[in-house]
């Protein structure tokens, strides 16, 4: 049973427009939500963080939003650029020691 | 420096060999990670440890897989004996115990078994 969903294998987007990302959950015990970049050939690389006790979290192109209620977090990244083309992963942390990830969006950021 | 490692980078081998990937943890990180990467499943947590310690191994899909820690400063995942299906890119990951959130990955072995 997925805990942590990215329903979107994939997105295509065009250089410096926004990039929104989603990723559902199920476990209303997660306390952290988390997204991971990965290039190919690289392992993920932690990209944002944000608590369960807050809405939104920024950082610079970069802003996780969280919907407690809706189970729902999302990704937006403003302006695009095509160094942003990656896969993307959705985390949560489940207290007090691991992670739980979902399958991965595919963002293609081209010119 | 120098990250996670992670040996070997890509491993072909045929169905029924032994495999035996390995990973060096940043140093101070008291808690390192093994995961699966698939289509499917995307990034799968198969064991994870804490001060070298087995915490849980819920993840590791059968009995031909296991996973040792002997000491802070490696660890390694065996697959004996290995199937087809069980070709994957296998991550490793570490981190402070506190900061679980923040894990740092290796940068993966591609496992190819015909």
């Amino acid at each position: 049973d997925q805990q942590v969903k990215q329903n979107s294998p994939s997105l295509s987007v065009q250089e410096g427009r926004i990039s929104i990302l989603n990723c559902d959950y199920t476990n209303s015990m997660f306390d952290y939500f988390l997204w991971y970049k990965k290039y190919p050939a690289e392992g993920p690389t932690f990209l944002i963080s944000i608590s369960s006790i807050k809405d939104k979290n920024e950082d610079g192109r970069f802003t996780v939003f969280l919907n407690k209620s809706a189970k729902h977090l999302s990704l937006h990244i403003v302006p695009s650029q095509p160094g942003d083309s990656a896969v993307y992963f959705c985390a949560a942390s489940v207290p007090p020691d691991k992670l739980i990830f979902g399958t991965g969006t595919r963002l293609q950021v081209f010119p | 420096d120098a990250g996670v490692i992670q040996s070997p980078r890509h491993e072909v081998t045929e169905m029924g060999q032994e495999v035996t990937l390995r990973c060096k943890p940043i140093s101070g990180h008291n808690s390192l990670f093994w995961y699966r990467q698939t289509m499917m499943r995307g990034l799968e947590l198969l064991i994870y440890f804490n001060n070298n310690v087995p915490i849980d191994d819920s993840g590791m899909p059968e009995d031909r897989f296991s996973a040792k820690m002997p000491n802070a400063s490696f660890s390694t995942l065996k697959i004996q004996p290995s199937e087809p299906r069980d070709s994957a890119v296998y991550f490793c990951a570490s981190s402070l115990w506190e900061k679980v959130y923040e894990q740092y990955f290796g940068p993966g072995t591609r496992l190819t078994v015909t």
